[in-house]
């Protein structure tokens, strides 16, 4: 049981450039969460999904798109990354709105 | 729209004090609080979440105590130890609707051997 996982680890884009980060979790958890987490500002809602199939915008989600193509995949898009996307993204999972998150290993993002 | 306040920002303190670190929040309709550690590049791992209805949650040496009238939780440590150095992080849920947990800035805590 490996919980949440999100890959790539760490990345370095040039502005303008597009990538994917890729979240997993193995608990049959139905919603699903992306955040971004700057010094001073804490963690911060991205988009959340309740579901397949269904995704939210969250607190902060100008610049970013995601699906939930599948139960247990949450993916998060950058289409032209700018380096205001510079961040620590987490991913988390939850068996319902008012249940524990738990939280992947998170993606340290630079963009140049 | 509720603000959640973590203070001190920074805390050292010696190993085996006994400590407390503070979590308030404006708006008191939650559902629960959630208190968080984070290590240095690490994700969050979740230590104890407290129901509204609960006034505290205990785990090992860590006792999470909730006063959602006057919007306050705390954290106490027990013993510390240099192992407990790490950012502790609170999230409150709100009662309404979807809305995300509302995470503070955390504390920083050093345990000093």
């Amino acid at each position: 049981n490996a919980g949440v996982t999100q890959t790539p680890k760490f990345r370095v884009l040039k502005t303008g450039q597009s990538m994917t980060l890729l979240c997993a979790q193995d608990m049959n958890h139905e919603y699903m969460y992306w955040y971004r987490q700057d010094p001073g500002m804490g963690l911060r809602l991205i988009h959340y999904s309740v579901g397949e199939g269904t995704t939210a915008k969250g607190e902060v989600p100008d610049g970013y798109n995601v699906s939930r193509l599948k139960k247990q995949n949450f993916l998060l898009g950058l289409e032209s990354a700018a380096p205001s996307q510079t961040s620590v993204y987490f991913c988390a999972s939850s068996s319902g709105h008012f249940y524990e998150q738990y939280f992947g290993p998170g993606t340290r993002l630079t963009v140049t | 729209k509720q603000e959640v306040t973590q203070i001190p920002a920074a805390l050292s303190v010696p190993e085996g004090e006994n400590l407390v670190l503070n979590c308030s929040f404006t708006d008191s309709a939650i559902y629960n609080l959630q208190w968080f550690r984070q290590d240095p590049g690490k994700g969050l791992t979740s230590l104890l979440l407290i129901q509204s209805s609960q006034r505290e949650q205990t785990s090992g040496r860590l006792n999470a105590s909730l006063d959602k009238s006057s919007g306050r939780s705390t954290l106490y440590i027990a013993a510390s130890q240099p192992g407990d150095s790490a950012t502790y992080l609170c999230a409150v849920k709100m009662v309404a609707g979807n809305t995300p947990l509302v995470f503070g800035k955390g504390t920083r805590l050093s345990v000093i051997a």
